[in-house]
């Protein structure tokens, strides 16, 4: 069975500090995606990973990719209260773009 | 503006009744997708259309159909209604692979809420 497990689950930070979010997975995936979802609001995507050693950055936000670790990090560089969401990563080992699995989200809360 | 358009936004059914979710795109995409969203377990697959006239079955296709009317819409039909079936229904579409123009990934609509009571 495919999993896709990321943690924490639940996360409360302050803002100005740094932390990492981990999604690893289970079958072999040349691509890793990460999505950001707002509380009742659609997923909206953030990066797009398609090879081993893959790293993309956006504002506070840094996506890596390792696909021999079958493991993908989303780091957060001094948290603002803007950030605070549920993040989701998702791989598609058919490489088809057909059949996506998604974690279960990183419920990320940023604290003043 | 371009993207993914989800009707109805917010819905409630009685145990055994029917209804369909309707899904459109604009952006000329080939695939088309239906996920539920349930607390604590990410978005799972229900039905997948890779291309205008084709659909396939996901993680969870029990207790629904799909149709794949034209390029731009998917539908996806509750037949029964049962309260397992109570989640969030999103719809996505994708239509490129690296080194084609254009977004990767899949461009989600707003999600269709229903409670089966």
């Amino acid at each position: 069975e495919l999993k896709v497990e990321q943690n924490p689950l639940f996360l409360s930070m302050q803002e100005g500090k740094n932390y990492t979010i981990y999604c690893n997975y289970s079958t072999t995936s040349d691509r890793l995606y990460w999505y950001r979802q707002d509380p009742g609001k659609s997923l909206e995507s953030l990066f797009v990973l398609l090879s081993n050693g893959a790293v993309k950055q956006e504002g506070r936000l840094m996506a890596s990719l390792d696909t021999k670790a079958r493991l993908s990090t989303l780091h957060i560089t001094a948290a603002v209260h803007d950030l605070s969401a549920t993040y989701f990563c998702a791989v598609d080992p058919s490489n088809t773009g057909n059949q996506f699995y998604f974690g279960t989200g990183t419920s990320l809360t940023v604290i003043p | 503006n371009a993207g993914v358009t989800q009707t109805p936004k917010f819905q409630v059914l009685k145990t055994g009744q029917s209804m369909t979710l309707q899904c459109a795109q604009d952006m000329n995409h080939n695939s088309m997708y239906w996920y539920r969203q349930d607390p604590g377990m990410g978005l799972r697959l229900i039905y997948y259309s890779a291309s205008e006239g084709t659909t396939d079955k996901g993680e969870v296709p029990n207790g629904y159909n799909v149709s794949r009317l034209n390029k731009r819409e998917f539908s996806l039909r509750l037949e029964s209604a049962a309260p397992s079936q109570t989640s969030v229904y999103f719809c996505a579409s994708s239509g490129r692979f690296p080194g084609q123009g254009g977004k990767l990934g899949y461009t989600f609509g707003s999600g269709t809420r229903l409670t089966v009571v």
